[in-house]
Formats: C-alpha cells, structure tokens, sequence
C-alpha cells in the first residue's frame, strides 16, 4: 500500500510566487511527517519536521508545511520563491506501526523561472 | 563536526564484480539505513540495522549484503547478483526518541555505475 503520495511530480513557479507542493499519506498511528530537499547528486537536507506537536511546522529557508489529520495532508509552502529553491523535494512519514521506517514519496521537482 | 560519510562518491564496476560502498558516521545513531534512488521512484529501503550484529532487509534487498559490526558503520556490498546496480546509494542514520523517529540524517551519496 503507498504510504506517501506527492500528488505532482514537477511543479513550475516564477520568481517571487508562491510555492505549494502537495503530499498525502496514509497512517494507521500516529505518523512522524517531514519534507526534505535534495540538490543534484546530493544528500538529502531536512527542510522541516512534524512529530505530534505544533501542526503548523516552520522550516529552513522559509519554508512552512501543516499536518491536517482529517484530510491525511502536509503540504509545503513558502511565500515567494527563490532560485535557490529550484531542487528535488521529498515528502517522508513513519509511524511505529511500520517500525519505525521512513517511507518516502516519489518526489517533486521544482523549478523556479526567473 | 558530526555527520555521515559515504565514499567514494563515485564508484564503476565492471559487470560480475562485487563492490562494497562505504558509510561510517559520529552522531552515536543507533539505527542505520541503505536507500536506492532512481529517476523518478524516489527513494527505496534496501536495508537497515536498529542496533550492532542485526540487521533486516528492506523492499528490494535482493542482490546485496551488509554487515554491523560497529556501531558506527554499516558498509553496504552489491553482489554479481544485482541484475540493474547503477544508481545512485544514499546512507542515513536515525535516533529515536519516546518511541519515535526524530529525522533521518544523510550521508551525500555514492553514484555507482557499472560498465
């Protein structure tokens, strides 16, 4: 069964607009959620986290996402676009249902135009 | 500075070969992970070790091997068996916490191509 859904593979934004990348996922408990991001041949960099706390979680860079358990959601946005933004983002759960394993999306590339 | 390392960070086989990717890392993790990553797939669980001398297999183990004899490194070999290896091999180590993963943490990738 997929744990991860990100609902767009590529999403496209100009300079100075919002961004919005979308994520769904399916849990039985109660799920550990993040995003991370990750440049061309790089590792992978935590952009932000939710674990049970705050449903609106704040990141790095700006970025923002907010778990919403009735519609299975945590989505990522940030105000205005950067170029620097352009990258491979990763939406990722893990619940102890499923030991504790990170279960990742296919991902979704952003592109920033200038 | 605490991290994970992977090297090297790009590696060829020739076809019938075994290789073994490198991943060491300081931050006293506990649980440690392979991951594969393809065009288009995402990232999938090889394998993975919560502590020293075990270890379970993930989605797609098949054709590779690992060991944990130290708790800070879990070197992952891919076998003649692995009928598609090239592909980019990311490492990451997780803690956790009340029962919970707090994040996984990264090394920066080995780029395996086999020629």
């Amino acid at each position: 069964a997929q744990s991860v859904t990100q609902l767009d593979s590529h999403v496209s934004v100009s300079e100075g607009t919002p961004v919005l990348l979308r994520c769904n996922y399916s849990s039985s408990y109660s799920p550990s959620l993040f995003w991370y991001v990750q440049h061309p041949n790089k590792g992978l960099q935590l952009l932000l986290k939710y674990t049970s706390a705050a449903t609106l979680v704040k990141g790095i860079n700006g970025f923002e996402a907010e778990f919403k358990k009735s519609e299975t959601s945590f989505h990522l946005t940030k105000p205005s676009a950067h170029m620097s933004d352009a990258a491979e983002y990763f939406c990722v759960v893990s619940d102890r249902v499923r030991g504790n394993q990170f279960y990742f999306g296919t991902g979704t590339s952003l592109t920033v135009i200038p | 500075d605490g991290g994970i390392t992977q090297s090297p960070k790009y590696l060829f086989r020739k076809e019938g070969q075994n290789v073994t990717l490198s991943c060491e890392q300081n931050l006293n993790h506990d649980a440690m992970y392979w991951y594969r990553q393809d065009p288009g797939q995402g990232l999938r669980l090889i394998y993975y070790s919560q502590i020293v001398n075990d270890f379970q297999k993930g989605d797609i183990a098949e054709g590779y091997s690992v060991s944990r004899e130290k708790k800070e490194s879990f070197p992952l070999t891919v076998t003649s068996a692995q009928k598609n290896p090239t592909a980019f091999y990311l490492c990451a180590s997780s803690i956790l916490t009340g029962g919970r993963n707090t994040e996984a943490f990264f090394g920066q990738g080995t780029r395996l191509t086999v020629v």
